[in-house]
This record gives C-alpha cells, structure tokens and sequence, in this order.
C-alpha cells in the first residue's frame, strides 16, 4: 500500500493568514492526490483533485500543487468557515489511501 | 444533485455481519461508480472498496476476505456486507459517488460493534 504522510498534524493560524500542509507519498503517484476538508460530524468535502485542479465551487483561496511524491496544500487567506480537518487521499494504486489528517484551528 | 443516503443498523454484536445499504436519488446508479469510506471514531478515514453499476468491485485488501458489495440499480441502491466483525470495525460509514475521489458523500452512520 502506498503510505501518505501529512504534516502537520495540527496548526493555528490568525485570520487573513496563510496555511500550508504537506502531504508525502511512500512512491511516485504522479499527480494522482486529493485533497479534502472535514467538518466536525460531517462528510468530507472534495476541495482539489489531481494535487490542483479546483472542483467546482470551490473558493479560490484554496489551492494544491505537487506531483510525484510531494505535495503541498495552501488556503492563502484562513477564513473562519474554514476550520476543519485537512486530509490528503491518492488515487494512482488501489488501494486507495488518504493522509491521518491536519487540523485547522484559528489562533 | 444526487444525492446519498446510507441506511443500517447502528450496534452490531462482535462475530456478527454488519449490512448497510446506500439509497441514490437525483440520479441514476447506472452511470458511475460508488464506493464505501469508513472513519473510526476520531481517526483519519479508510477506503473500503468500490462498485461499477455492472456489478464490477474492487475491494481493500485488508478487508478482502470478509467483505462483499453488490449493487441494485432496479432500486438505484447499493450495498456492503462485511462478515464476522469486530471492534476495529466500529466507525462512520460512508457511501459515496465515484471511483478514485468523491465528489457526493452520504451524511454518514456510525456503527457501533459491541456486545
């Protein structure tokens, strides 16, 4: 299975600031990477696939890139809604597998 | 829109199998893949496997052996059935549409295993 190694594991970041994780594949997954946000009891929502094609309705400030094996996800300015949980997810080899997860808290 | 919704038991007793059936409306099941996610309770989440509307599967090897999804497109639902669980298997359980990433999840149902 390819292990996918998302840091950090948490951060806090003022409004207006700007956000970054990262996300490690154990081998080459192209640019086959999804990104994710998770609020508290509900489903995830796709925010980016193929590491920075933004899905449809998706603001702007949310942004990926990266290919091969590292990758790196960016909310350029922290809005309030945009407090949740992170997480990274390839698609290249099956089985699929997704990072543990960043959480986003506003300091 | 399509819509999910995932539908259950939600307490399952150890050695027992653990149904769920996922209901799409808003569209059709014949025209995609749908797959089952699952989150254990303040974990990160796992992919389960997937189905194509013509029966087609592919499963995580880790659960391989106990599992089985199977589709009804005359009801447009499909369905998971995993065997002889245990407490590592109490988490959310989601359906959702698409093979490789998802853009339409259910709301989720957690399933508890306990005794």
């Amino acid at each position: 299975d390819i292990q996918m190694t998302q840091s950090p594991s948490s951060l806090s970041a003022s409004v207006g600031g700007r956000v970054t994780i990262t996300c490690q594949a154990s081998q080459d997954i192209k640019n086959s990477l999804n990104w994710y946000q998770q609020k508290p009891g509900k489903a995830p929502k796709l925010l980016i696939y193929d590491a920075s094609d933004l899905e449809t309705g998706v603001p702007s400030r949310f942004s990926g890139s990266g290919s091969g094996t590292d990758f790196t996800f960016t909310i350029s300015s922290l809005q309030p809604e945009d407090i949740a949980t992170y997480y990274c997810q390839q698609c290249d080899n099956l089985p699929l597998t997704f990072g543990g997860g960043t959480k986003v808290e506003i300091k | 829109q399509v819509q999910l919704q995932e539908s259950g038991p939600g307490l399952v007793k150890p050695s027992e199998n653990l149904s769920l059936t996922c209901t799409v409306s808003g569209g059709s099941i014949s025209t995609n893949y749908w797959s089952w996610i699952r989150q254990p309770p303040g974990k990160g989440l796992e992919w389960i496997g997937y189905i194509y509307y013509t029966g087609s599967t592919n499963y995580n090897p880790s659960l391989k052996s106990r599992l089985t999804i199977s589709v009804d497109t005359s009801k447009n639902q499909f369905s998971l059935k995993l065997n002889s669980v245990t407490a590592a298997d109490t988490a959310v359980y989601y359906c959702a549409r698409g093979k490789y990433y998802y853009i339409s999840w259910g709301q989720g149902t957690l399933v508890t295993v306990s005794p």
